[in-house]
C-alpha cells in the first residue's frame, strides 16, 4: 500500500524557517500529483500547497503564497515544503498528500501520511 | 475567497441514518470529495467524485448531490463511525481547493 513518511516538524521563533520532506514509497510517484495540507490545533483541515508531477507547475493556499515553497526530487520520491517567515499561526500539523487529478473529476487526496507538527512560538 | 459550509455537529442514535450537509457556490461545476478524521490519525477518503466510493469503504457511506449542496449519507451508524468529517472541492478556477469546517458526528 502507499506509504508516505513527513519530517521536519519542530518547534521555530516567530520569523524563522523549516524545511518539511516526505518521503513516499510503493507507487509511482513521478506520476502524481502531491500536496501538503495542514491542521491547526482546534481547528479544520486546510489545503496549503499542490505541486504537479513534473515538477512545473504549483498552487499555493493564499495565506502561505511568498513565504511557502512546495518542491520534489522525483529521482529520491521526495516531496519538500519550504516555510519561510513564519507566523503563529502556522502552527499545525502538517500532513503529506498524494493526489489524484483529472480535467473531468477534479483534484482530491487519495492517501495521507501521518503528519509532523510544527509549532511557531517565542 | 471560496467557501464551503458545512454544519458544526450532528448527532444521532447507533443504528440511525446521519446526514451531513456541504454547501458552496461552486459545488454545480465542481465535483466534492469527502473525509473522515479521528483524533490522532491520518484522514480518510471516503467519497469522491460527490457519490464514488472507494475500494475498502463499506456501503453504509454514500453521498449524493443537488445544486450547491452535497450531502454524505452514513447508514445504519455505528459508534467506530463517531469522528470529524471534511467535505473539499475546488473553486471556479479549479486550482485552489478548499476544505469545509468540519462536521463532528456524534454517536449518542
Amino acid at each position: 500500500e502507499v506509504h508516505l513518511v513527513e519530517s521536519g516538524g519542530g518547534l521555530v521563533q516567530p520569523g524563522g524557517s523549516l524545511r518539511l520532506s516526505c518521503a513516499a514509497s510503493r507507487f509511482i510517484f513521478s506520476t502524481y500529483w502531491m500536496s501538503w495540507v495542514r491542521q491547526a490545533p482546534g481547528k479544520g483541515l486546510e489545503w496549503v500547497a499542490t505541486i504537479k508531477p513534473d515538477g512545473n507547475e504549483q498552487y499555493y493556499v493564499d495565506s502561505v503564497k511568498g513565504r511557502f515553497t512546495i518542491s520534489r526530487d522525483n529521482a529520491k520520491n521526495s516531496l519538500y515544503l519550504q516555510m519561510n517567515s513564519l507566523r503563529a499561526d502556522d502552527t499545525a500539523v502538517y500532513y503529506c498528500a498524494r493526489g489524484i487529478y483529472t480535467m473531468l473529476s477534479g483534484y482530491y487526496f487519495d492517501y495521507w501520511g501521518q503528519g509532523t507538527r510544527v509549532t511557531v512560538s517565542s | 475567497s471560496y467557501e464551503l459550509t458545512q454544519p458544526p455537529s450532528v448527532s444521532v442514535s447507533p443504528g440511525q441514518t446521519a446526514r451531513i450537509t456541504c454547501s458552496g457556490d461552486a459545488l454545480p461545476k465542481q465535483y466534492a470529495f469527502w473525509y473522515q478524521k479521528k483524533p490522532g490519525q491520518a484522514p480518510v477518503l471516503v467519497i469522491y467524485k460527490d457519490t464514488e466510493r472507494p475500494s475498502g469503504i463499506l456501503e453504509r457511506f454514500s453521498g449524493s448531490s443537488s445544486g450547491t449542496t452535497v450531502t454524505l449519507t452514513i447508514s445504519g451508524v455505528q459508534p467506530g463511525d463517531e469522528a470529524e468529517y471534511y467535505c473539499q472541492s475546488a473553486d471556479s478556477s479549479g486550482t485552489y481547493w478548499v476544505f469545509g469546517g468540519g462536521t463532528k458526528l456524534t454517536v449518542l
